[in-house]
């Protein structure tokens, strides 16, 4: 079965430290995969996608097909990152796999 | 563009009862889903439309289903409210872009079963 897994549940790192989220997946095709952020009484939202290969708000995330990881990295992190983190993964028409999520707090 | 928009926010039912809930995608989407999250275990897919069809399915019973309209809209309906139905229900509306999709969420509707 398709399956993402998100070790960590909790994430507790300085400001200015950097911060690493991981991610991994199991899937038998080509994986369409995704990191979604939802802040404090916000709704969920795309933060990147690893097709664009682009960096949102200083973080970035790279497939690593061999290793089946999506790793979502920043060098810095700021209090504003404080919020749950999840990592997704798309099984085409329209259904996403999440994983449990990543709450991460920032502390100054 | 407005975002995706779902009604009620909050739903406060008795076990036994129904409940319908709506989804408004944003406009020019035509795929809607809809996921349960709930802390124990977290989001999970429950099914996904698109222009008026059911494409895909999650594992939930039969009790959970849902329509599109032709405007996209749709509704999801769960009968027979058991207490575990608690939760937060959300719906997504996809888009195709270049190399992919892109799943946009709403707030979400809270619906307590007592």
């Amino acid at each position: 079965a398709q399956r993402v897994t998100q070790p960590e549940k909790l994430l507790s790192v300085f400001k200015g430290a950097p911060v690493e989220l991981k991610c991994n997946y199991s899937y038998s095709g080509s994986p369409e995969l995704f990191w979604y952020v939802q802040y404090s009484r916000q709704r969920l939202q795309l933060l990147l996608r690893h097709i664009s290969r682009e960096s949102i708000k200083g973080f970035t995330a790279d497939l690593n097909k061999g290793e089946t990881s999506f790793h979502l990295k920043k060098p810095f992190a700021q209090e504003e990152d404080s919020a749950m983190y999840y990592c997704a993964l798309s099984e085409g028409w329209g259904k996403f796999q999440f994983g449990a999520g990543t709450q991460v707090v920032v502390t100054p | 563009k407005a975002g995706v928009t779902q009604t009620p926010r909050y739903l406060i039912k008795t076990r036994g009862q129904q409940v319908t809930l709506s989804c408004s995608p944003i406009s020019g989407h035509r795929s809607v889903s809809w996921y349960q999250q709930t802390p124990g275990q977290g989001l999970q897919f429950l099914f996904e439309y698109f222009s008026e069809t059911q494409r895909n399915k999650g594992n939930f019973p039969g009790r959970f289903s849902g329509r599109q309209f032709s405007n996209s809209r749709s509704e999801m309906n769960v009968s027979t409210l058991e207490l575990g139905d608690s939760a937060l229900y959300l719906c997504a509306s996809r888009v195709e872009v270049a190399g992919g999709s892109e799943q946009f969420f709403g707030p979400g509707t809270r619906l307590t079963v007592l």
